[in-house]
C-alpha cells in the first residue's frame, strides 16, 4: 500500500476564495482523522471518521470548514471562503481500529496551505 | 482542564549522547499515550503507544515510559544519530469520549 496520500502538497490561494483538500485512506482502514499544523499552535484535530461517518468534528474553528468522507477511500476538507489566518500544514491520518483505540495511526504528507 | 505539557521545547545534543524528553499529562479519564516523531516537512510518524497498564515500551533505541500514577512519560533516545533531529509530540487519548490531547513538541537536534 502507498500509504496515505494526500493532494495537493501546496496550495496557494487567495482570501476568500475556496479551498478542497483530499486524502485517501490506507486501504481497509476504518478510522480517518483531519489535522492541522501551526508553528503557534502545534498539532490540532479538527475532525475525525470512523465507518465515513463523522465522530467528533469539535475541532473544525468555524463553519467556514467542512468535511466529507462519501466513501471509505476518500475523504475531502473545505475551507470556504478561506482566510490568511487558514495558513497551516493539514495532514491526514488513518488507521485500522474495529473498535481498539489503541492501534496506530499513519499519515499523509499533509498539505501545505497559504493563503494570501 | 485536559492538558499535555513537553519538556524541553528544544533540545540540542551530541551524536551518539542519550537524552530523554519529558511529557506530563492532566488528561483524565485516560485510555492511551502516543509518542510521534516528526521529521521537518513531513507527516507524524508513531514511535509507541502505551495504555495504562504498561509501564515501558522500546521501539529500537527508543524507550518509552508511562508512570499513571504522577500522569508522567518519557522517551529515552540511546545512541542519538544525525536522523534523530526532529520534533516529537506527546498525544493523550481520553477514554469514553476519544478526545485526543496534543503537546506543543520538543524540537531535538542532533549535531555531528
Amino acid at each position: 500500500d502507498a500509504g496515505v496520500i494526500q493532494s495537493p502538497r501546496h496550495e496557494v490561494t487567495e482570501m476568500g476564495q475556496e479551498v478542497t483538500l483530499r486524502c485517501k485512506p490506507i486501504s481497509g482502514h476504518d478510522y480517518l482523522f483531519w489535522y492541522r499544523q501551526t508553528m503557534m499552535r502545534g498539532l490540532e484535530l479538527l475532525i475525525y471518521f470512523n465507518n465515513n461517518v463523522p465522530i467528533d468534528d469539535s475541532g473544525m474553528p468555524e463553519d467556514r470548514f467542512s468535511a466529507k468522507m462519501p466513501n471509505a477511500s476518500f475523504s475531502t476538507l473545505k475551507i470556504q471562503p478561506s482566510e490568511p489566518r487558514d495558513s497551516a500544514v493539514y495532514f491526514c491520518a488513518s488507521r485500522w481500529g474495529q473498535g481498539d483505540m489503541n492501534t496506530e495511526a499513519f499519515f499523509g504528507q499533509g498539505t501545505r496551505l497559504t493563503v494570501v | 482542564k485536559n492538558q499535555v505539557e513537553q519538556s524541553p521545547q528544544s533540545l540540542i545534543i551530541l551524536e551518539g549522547k542519550n537524552c530523554t524528553l519529558q511529557c506530563n499529562y492532566t488528561v483524565s479519564p485516560f485510555s492511551n499515550l502516543r509518542w510521534y516523531k516528526q521529521d521537518t516537512g513531513r507527516g507524524p510518524v508513531s514511535l509507541t503507544i502505551m495504555t495504562f497498564s504498561e509501564n515501558t515500551k522500546s521501539n529500537g533505541r527508543y524507550t518509552a515510559t508511562l508512570d499513571a500514577d504522577t500522569k508522567q512519560s518519557s522517551l529515552h533516545i540511546t545512541a542519538s544519530q544525525l536522523s534523530d533531529s526532529a520534533s516529537y509530540i506527546c498525544v493523550v487519548l481520553t477514554s469514553g469520549t476519544y478526545k485526543y490531547i496534543f503537546g506543543t513538541g520538543t524540537r531535538l537536534k542532533v549535531l555531528a
